[in-house]
C-alpha cells in the first residue's frame, strides 16, 4: 500500500487530453514540492515534473503539474503513443522522514 | 552530465549480505545528497535510504531499518549501500539517484540505471 494515492490506469485516444492524480497528506505534499516521474519498460524512472509545475529542459510542454493542499495532478495534452509509460509522482515525508511514492499509473493511448 | 552507475547486484541466498555500489561523475559529489531506491519486478518504486551531502544524517525506509546500511565516500565519488540479513522481499531493481538541487529532503531528480538483486535461495 502506497502512500501517495494514484489511479491504477488512464486511457486516452491520440491528441487527447488526460490526468493523472495524486492524494498525500499534510506531512507530503501538504507542506513539500510534488515531483512526477515517467517510467518506459525496462528503463529507470526520469524526472517530468519538479517543483508541483516546472519542467526539465527537455520535457515537452505537454506535460503539466498543479496541487491543491494535500493532492496533486499531472495533466498530458495532445496524448501520444510515445506517451505510453508508468507515471509516478514522490514528495518528501516529514513524518517519516524519507521520500514517498505514489503506486503508479500507466497510461494506455487507445 | 550527471552520471550515476550501480554496480555489486547479482543472485544471493536468504540470509546473506550483499553490498551496492554507486559511482557518481558529473557534479560535485560532495555537495548533494543520495538515496536508493528499488523497484521489484513488475512493481512500483519504494524509497530505501537517504544519505546527506555530507554523511552526517541517515534515513531509511521501515522494511529494511536494522538491516541495510547507506553509507558514501565523498572522496571516491562513491554512495553504498550494504544489505545484510537478504529476504526474498528484498529481490528488486536498486536504483541511485541524486537530489535534485543541494536539498537533501526533495525527491531525486537523477538516477542511475539500476543494478538487480535477487534473493533466492
Amino acid at each position: 500500500q502506497s502512500i501517495l494515492t494514484q489511479p491504477p490506469s488512464v486511457s486516452g485516444t491520440p491528441g487527447q487530453w488526460v490526468t493523472i492524480s495524486c492524494s498525500g497528506s499534510s506531512s507530503n505534499i501538504g507542506i513539500n514540492s510534488v515531483t512526477w516521474y515517467l517510467q518506459l519498460p525496462g528503463a529507470a524512472p526520469k524526472l517530468l515534473i519538479y517543483n508541483n509545475s516546472e519542467r526539465p529542459s527537455g520535457v515537452p510542454g505537454r506535460f503539466s503539474g498543479s496541487k491543491s493542499d494535500t493532492s496533486a495532478s499531472l495533466a498530458i495534452s495532445g496524448l501520444q503513443s510515445a506517451d505510453e509509460a508508468y507515471y509516478y509522482c514522490a514528495a518528501w515525508d516529514d513524518s517519516l522522514i524519507g521520500v514517498v511514492f505514489g503506486g503508479g499509473t500507466k497510461v494506455t493511448v487507445l | 552530465q550527471v552520471q550515476l552507475v550501480e554496480s555489486g547486484g547479482g543472485v544471493v541466498q536468504p540470509g546473506k549480505s550483499l553490498r551496492l555500489s554507486c559511482a557518481a561523475s558529473g557534479f560535485t559529489f560532495s555537495t548533494y545528497g543520495m538515496h536508493w531506491v528499488r523497484q521489484a519486478p513488475g512493481k512500483g518504486l519504494e524509497w530505501v535510504a537517504v544519505i546527506w551531502y555530507d554523511g552526517s544524517s541517515e534515513y531509511y525506509a521501515d522494511s529494511v531499518k536494522g538491516r541495510f546500511t547507506i553509507s558514501r565516500d565523498n572522496s571516491k565519488n562513491t554512495l553504498y549501500l550494504q544489505m545484510n540479513s537478504l529476504r526474498a522481499e528484498d529481490t528488486a531493481f536498486y536504483y541511485c539517484a541524486r537530489s535534485r538541487t543541494d536539498i537533501v529532503a526533495t525527491a531525486p531528480g537523477y538516477w542511475g540505471q539500476g543494478t538487480l538483486v535477487t534473493v533466492s535461495s
